[in-house]
């Protein structure tokens, strides 16, 4: 089942932060989030595994909620660069890579 | 360059006619995915290749559609008798692990895409 993210669009002035949610009805073993920009392939950015470990971008946060079954993304000091539509994908078990993603939230930071 | 290289990046064809779509993965990589993803949506999963064998089929895949990797390093997606509804991005993306490989973190690399309008 698909995960919902929410909210499904943002607008922000760069600098400005920015929280993206991913909430899944089903057990999960992994969170990935990925950005996509317009005509371009999904860029991984993040990956959270069941018992806290994460991998990924710098820049970008994330956090996992096992229980809950959530995961959320933090944009702190957003740049122009980080507009885009975020997808979360998410695994119940270790399936390599067959991910389940989400609708998309669209990011759009104007100057 | 994404590490995955697709061509055609964009195919118009009309309803009924035959649509082949090609994935070359510029290293070797064991698994090779085909997600689509359709306006609006986030890429969904079609099937996957652990070199030549293709291990798993999403019932998204009707018969229509048929994919192979026959020497488990480039690989091919057909789609017969194409419909209205097969206009998508069609994406290959390959895995990587990013830790120990028993810690099942692998991260996909997708290829640029190619677009499919039906007419």
């Amino acid at each position: 089942q698909q995960p919902v993210q929410s909210p499904q669009a943002v607008i922000l002035r760069e600098g400005e932060d920015a929280v993206i949610n991913c909430s899944s009805s089903k057990a999960l073993y992994s969170v990935h989030w990925y950005r996509q920009k317009h005509g371009e392939a999904p860029v991984f950015l993040m990956i959270l595994l069941k018992g806290g470990e994460q991998k990924g971008h710098e820049k970008i946060s994330a956090s996992f909620n096992e229980k809950k079954q959530q995961s959320s993304l933090y944009l702190t000091a957003s740049q122009l660069s980080y507009s885009g539509t975020y997808f979360c994908g998410t695994m119940g078990g270790t399936s390599y890579g067959k991910l389940t993603f989400g609708q998309g939230t669209i990011l759009t930071v104007h100057p | 360059d994404t590490g995955v290289s697709q061509n055609p990046r964009h195919k118009i064809t009309k309803r009924g006619q035959n649509v082949t779509f090609r994935c070359d993965p510029i290293s070797e990589h064991n698994r090779l995915y085909w997600y689509r993803q359709t306006l609006g949506q986030g890429p969904e999963f079609l099937t996957y290749f652990q070199n030549e064998a293709q291990l798993e089929k999403s019932r998204l895949l009707s018969d229509r559609f048929s994919a192979e990797r026959p020497k488990g390093s480039f690989s091919t997606l057909e789609i017969q008798r194409t419909e209205q509804g097969d206009s998508a991005m069609y994406l290959c993306a390959i895995d990587t692990p990013m830790g120990p490989t028993s810690s099942g973190a692998n991260v996909l690399t997708f290829g640029a895409g190619s677009r499919l309008t039906v007419l």
